[in-house]
């Protein structure tokens, strides 16, 4: 599967826990946006990251939240210290680069439940 | 003012009709728009993109543009209870150098046989 792959799909954390939610994009993709979905709301923008830089954040709340696209492995979405508001599904996009910018490919998604 | 407005729905349409989705956006400067298809509980998935005033048909869908009065739809033709899904209209938001794709709510479109 050349898709995009998140993982994991499902995810549940007690308040205060971290969650770790990773993306590998597209073969070829350098680009990665995380886009947050909220029951009944559309896809809330985060951040969008090429390999090992950060290009816009704005999305993203200011503690709590990070993100991270290494030179190798996965682009990775860390919230700590989770509260019941985090609990959402967390989608991972990717393109091959600036050409056509709404040409987003998506992966499953990973739905974090916060007790 | 959102972004991108839609309603969210349900709009139910019989098995055969035109299903009429709509959308409105308050960037009169955006030139992208887009529409994506999000099956309950799946990941969004790209169905069509328009850039020019006018019509843009691909099989059983037409989008829609027009400009003037910031203003994007889509059509679906000899709509089938496999479109049911909800229908996401995006827009890429300008900005300093990086341009972003900015959804609306979505309308939930459901197609009885």
């Amino acid at each position: 599967n050349a898709g995009v792959m998140q993982n994991p799909r499902h995810l549940v954390r007690r308040r205060g826990q971290e969650a770790r939610l990773r993306c590998s994009p597209m073969k070829g993709h350098s680009h990665v946006y995380w886009y947050r979905q909220l029951p009944e709301e559309g896809l809330k923008f985060m951040v969008y990251l090429q390999k090992e830089n950060i290009i816009d954040e704005s999305g993203m709340p200011k503690e709590r939240f990070s993100a991270e696209f290494p030179k190798e492995g996965p682009s990775i979405l860390r919230i700590q210290q989770v509260v019941r508001g985090d609990s959402a599904a967390y989608f991972c996009a990717s393109s091959p680069g600036q050409g056509v910018a709404g040409e987003l490919f998506f992966g499953e998604g990973s739905r974090l439940t916060v007790l | 003012q959102k972004e991108v407005e839609q309603n969210s729905g349900p709009l139910s349409v019989p098995e055969g009709a035109i299903a009429s989705l709509n959308c409105t956006y308050s960037d009169r400067g955006s030139q992208s728009f887009f529409w994506y298809r999000q099956y309950s509980g799946k990941s969004p998935e790209l169905i069509m993109s328009i850039y020019s005033n006018g019509d843009k048909e691909d099989g059983r869908f037409t989008a829609q543009l027009n400009k003037a009065s910031q203003y994007v739809s889509l059509l679906i033709r000899d709509s089938q209870p496999s479109d049911s899904a909800t229908y996401l209209c995006a827009v890429i938001k300008r900005g300093t150098g990086f341009q972003k794709l900015v959804f609306g709510t979505g309308t939930r479109l459901l197609v009885s046989p």
